[in-house]
């Protein structure tokens, strides 16, 4: 199993791209995160979804959308890129109350 | 707007040295958890406390969640360079899957 992955690695964009993040993992796990990760602020959680057809905000939602597009895939878009986005973005899935969340190696985004 | 209070948020020891990590936090989580995380990886569950006053032990590890539940520490025992990273306490509020991450202690360990 390869637990969590992420697609890409790294990236760097210019203030305006667009980008879509992509996670998906083969755990079976009915909910899925994205967190993004920035130095002294530990992690703060972007979107959630609790199960297949369903997306919540988190702490810090804006200039993001996220797609469940099934159990196993959940991606997160970033309209128009600005340089506050630069960042090291995680997904996780699993942890739904008291549960593990299983975490992916992170997409480290730059934004120009 | 729930917090997470890590302390301290760096810490360079000898090998051999004991250490303590404070978690703190003004509201009550009905459980947190203690991840690891090394550098270019996601984070890794150390292990995940429930009960008001619960203490737990890994190996060399001691996690304890405050009586209240708004509080938490990790105590390492004859810290070796391979304790090395960053470690993350996370609350998590009841009946949902948010966790709520405290900022973090980066240990360095010295042989």
């Amino acid at each position: 199993n390869a637990g969590v992955t992420q697609t890409p690695k790294f990236q760097v964009l210019k203030t305006g791209q667009s980008m879509t993040l992509q996670c998906a993992q083969d755990m079976n796990h009915n909910s899925m995160y994205w967190y993004r990760q920035d130095p002294g602020m530990g992690l703060r959680l972007i979107y959630y979804s609790a199960s297949e057809g369903t997306t919540d905000k988190g702490e810090v939602p804006n200039g993001y959308n996220v797609s469940r597009l099934n159990k196993r895939e959940f991606s997160l878009r970033l309209e128009s890129a600005a340089p506050s986005q630069t960042s090291v973005y995680f997904c996780a899935s699993g942890g739904w109350v008291q549960e593990t969340q299983y975490f992916g190696p992170g997409t480290r985004l730059l934004v120009l | 707007t729930q917090l997470l209070e890590q302390s301290p948020q760096f810490l360079s020891i000898q090998e051999g040295e004991n250490l303590t990590v404070y978690c703190n936090s003004s509201s009550v989580f009905s459980s947190l958890q203690w991840y690891r995380q090394e550098p270019g990886e996601g984070p890794v569950l150390l292990v995940t406390v429930v009960t008001g006053g619960e203490v737990k032990k890994l190996k060399r590890l001691t996690f304890q969640f405050g009586d209240a539940r708004k509080d938490s520490s990790l105590h390492i025992t004859a810290a070796q360079p391979g304790d090395t990273g960053l470690y993350l306490c996370a609350g998590a509020t009841s009946n949902t899957g948010k966790l709520i991450f405290g900022q973090g202690t980066t240990l360095q360990v010295k042989p």
